[in-house]
């Protein structure tokens, strides 16, 4: 259990368009889902957290407007890269947690997605 | 989270175990250790975690040393698969703000053949 997937893997954009990548939790509803960045070398660094229903908290820095996170079932949340420049290009990697509803996977663990490479041109 | 310290890289044999350690000082009482792992180009993958026993899964072993101020994680017989960034983070389990991870730099470690 605790299967998380995003997509697409890698997506190559145009600067100035926006990209959407989505998150889901396969075999498990997530009530919090969460959002890193990694750049090149680097660790993973929290860009927001989002309970489904609710908007999402963004971590200090981290444009909200720019940042479009959407997590409007217990499945999906999605993460919309506005207006995208070259600097966005990163690895964007989503966690799930059920939260305390949990039953078959622990409550409060994060389940990791696979990431998604985003290259801006 | 309390902060923690790992060196930034390690090497192994393959087929050999892999000690790696972690130092967390400043560790509270209610906080777990936890360890992540995270392949090239790949999310983060749960390893194994505990709060003040030793803990053994049929990835790793962590041992946590008494006064919980370090701990090491054993991989018993390294694979080559096993290369990766090794991240060990402190938590508390609960909800709330305590949900957040924050990941350090990690260890890397290479295995060689």
């Amino acid at each position: 259990g605790a299967v998380v997937s995003q997509h697409p893997s890698r997506v190559i954009c145009k600067s100035g368009t926006s990209v959407k990548i989505e998150c889901r939790s396969l075999d498990f509803q997530a009530t919090t889902m969460f959002w890193y960045r990694q750049f090149p070398k680097q660790s993973l660094m929290l860009m927001a957290t989002s309970n489904e229903g609710s908007k999402a908290t963004y971590e200090q820095g981290v444009e909200k407007d720019k940042f479009l996170i959407n997590h409007a079932s217990l499945t999906l949340s999605t993460l919309t890269v506005t207006s995208a420049h070259p600097e966005d290009s990163s690895f964007y990697i989503c966690s799930a947690s059920p939260g305390s509803g949990g039953l078959v996977v622990s409550s409060y663990e994060q389940y990791f997605g696979p990431g998604t490479r985003l290259t801006v041109t | 989270d309390a902060k923690t310290t790992q060196p930034p890289s390690m090497d192994c044999a393959e087929g050999r175990a892999a000690n790696l350690p972690c130092n967390h000082s400043t560790i509270s009482g209610n906080e777990y250790v936890y360890w992540y792992r995270q392949i090239h180009s790949q999310g983060p993958q749960y390893i194994i975690h505990g709060l003040k026993n030793n803990e053994t899964n049929e990835m790793a072993s962590l041992i946590i040393t008494e006064d919980r101020k370090s701990s090491t994680l054993i991989l018993p017989h390294a694979t080559l698969r096993d290369t990766a960034v090794y991240y060990c983070i402190v938590r508390v389990i609960s909800g709330g703000s305590n949900y957040k991870l924050t990941f350090g730099k990690g260890t890397l470690l290479t295995v060689n053949p």
